[in-house]
């Protein structure tokens, strides 16, 4: 059964960097647009990037464009997001999530958390 | 947020209760779907509605999902205290060129 699961969230202070990871199973991660989404606490859900699975092509939010990269690693079945000058408003619980036909986001990892505080 | 949802709906266990989404001219109104989930308390989101009107299995059919013009609605029938959740609609925007949600609705079984 398709299953994902994030790590790598911690406590960091501001202007550092952190590495998140999400491992897939189930499914291959290369065949899939793949995203992260992210939740403030107490707040909704906001889109952070996502990788086209035919290209390797990658999009960002304004908030944290020229911050984050997004990348896979197809050996790994696996998907990264690397998030640099970390700021206060990152912090957040960070989900990836599979992205099917007409943009549905049909499958979520548990999440791990971010904070990012001095 | 981009797509725009009611804060809050409420009602007694058994009634109906149904949440609106509205969209605008480069998300739902340019033909991207809109889907729809569930975030229990202390849980990550799950998929509820897709592309408008559709159940994954396992969804219950109380959840049901319709459309009209540039907006879009999730209706629940017959409330249970378990259906006490987040509840986020989300399309894709040809200018943002990512993922848009609303802001969620809190549903709250009196």
């Amino acid at each position: 059964q398709v299953q994902l699961v994030e790590s790598g969230g911690g406590l960091v202070r501001p202007g550092r960097s952190l590495r998140l990871s999400c491992a897939a199973s189930g499914f291959t991660v290369s065949a899939y647009y793949m995203t992260w989404i992210r939740q403030a606490p107490g707040k909704g859900l906001d889109w952070v990037s996502y990788i086209s699975s035919t290209d390797g092509s990658t999009y960002y939010s304004d908030s944290v464009r020229g911050r984050f990269t997004i990348s896979r690693d197809n050996a790994k079945n696996s998907l990264y997001l690397q998030m640099d000058s970390l700021r206060v408003e990152d912090t957040a619980v960070y989900y990836c999530a599979r992205v099917s036909g007409n943009d549905v986001l049909d499958y979520w990892g548990q999440g791990t958390l971010v904070t990012v505080s001095s | 947020s981009v797509l725009t949802q009611p804060p809050s709906v409420s009602g007694a266990p058994g009634q109906r209760v149904a949440i609106s989404c509205t969209g605008s001219r480069s998300n739902v109104g340019a033909g991207f779907d809109v889907h729809w989930y569930q975030q229990l308390p202390g849980a990550a989101p799950k998929l509820l509605i897709y592309s408008y009107t559709n159940r994954p299995s396992g969804v219950p059919d109380r959840f049901s999902g319709s459309r009209s013009g540039a907006s879009a609605s999730l209706a629940i029938t017959g409330l249970r205290p378990e259906d006490e959740a987040d509840y986020y609609c989300e399309s894709y925007d040809s200018s943002l060129r990512g993922f848009v949600f609303g802001s969620g609705t809190k549903v709250t079984v009196l």
